[in-house]
């Protein structure tokens, strides 16, 4: 079984730039995760898709960030325009149920 | 509201010693889970163990296992004969609500050989 699968693995940009980020998830899984984690903490989430609907965006910085799960499978995270403290890795989980499958994440730097 | 605290920041084994983790943690839920993930290098997180709060019995996976005090709300990880491969951030997650979950701030596990 393949696992979720995230682009890219590391991205680069300067601040005021938009920056997307892609995920595929788990064949089947209905929901989907989208978590930032910045150096030295735990992942926070950031939005949660339930098949194509959105279940929670309550700590989606929705001024900057967008995120979209169109056909309820594959799901892109941008962000535009881009701040320092948006350097953080990203990560992308997929459920079934109760245990969340994460991808291996996109490390974000800012400068 | 919901909160989850890891107060060991790093942690520091020999090889094949045994080490507890610890994780408290509040939640209005009343059936719930609870889970502790690791995080090696590659960054990808990997589910370690997970525990049925309404289940009075410890959850174990091989050389993990969990102390789990619900009225305490505590939930430690306990690796027992610990291994190079076990050196990663170790973090404890619990329920926020329907299939969400908030995680610690992580413990660093140092093993030594």
């Amino acid at each position: 079984e393949a696992g979720v699968a995230q682009s890219p693995r590391y991205k680069i940009i300067e601040k005021r730039q938009s920056v997307a980020f892609w995920c595929n998830p788990i064949s089947g899984h209905a929901t989907l995760y989208w978590y930032q984690q910045i150096l030295g903490q735990g992942p926070k989430l950031l939005i949660q898709f339930q098949n194509n609907g959105v279940v929670d965006d309550s700590q989606l910085p929705k001024d900057r960030f967008s995120a979209e799960r169109l056909k309820g499978v594959d799901s892109t995270l941008k962000i535009q325009p881009a701040k320092l403290e948006d350097s953080a890795v990203y990560l992308c989980a997929s459920s079934q149920s109760l245990e969340q499958f994460f991808g291996p994440g996109t490390r974000l730097t800012v400068l | 509201a919901q909160t989850v605290t890891q107060s060991q920041p790093e942690m520091s084994v020999q090889e094949a010693e045994t080490v507890t983790l610890s994780c408290t943690y509040d939640t209005s839920e009343s059936d719930y889970y609870l889970f502790w993930y690791k995080q090696p290098p590659s960054r990808q997180m990997i589910l370690v163990i997970r525990q049925e709060a309404y289940k009075q019995q410890n959850a174990t996976e091989n050389r993990f296992s969990v102390n789990f005090q619900k009225a305490a709300k505590s939930f430690s990880l306990k690796i027992s004969d610990s291994q190079l491969g076990d050196a990663a951030m170790y973090f404890c997650a619990c329920p926020s609500g329907t299939y969400k979950y908030i995680f610690g701030t992580g413990t660093r596990l140092k093993v030594l050989a």
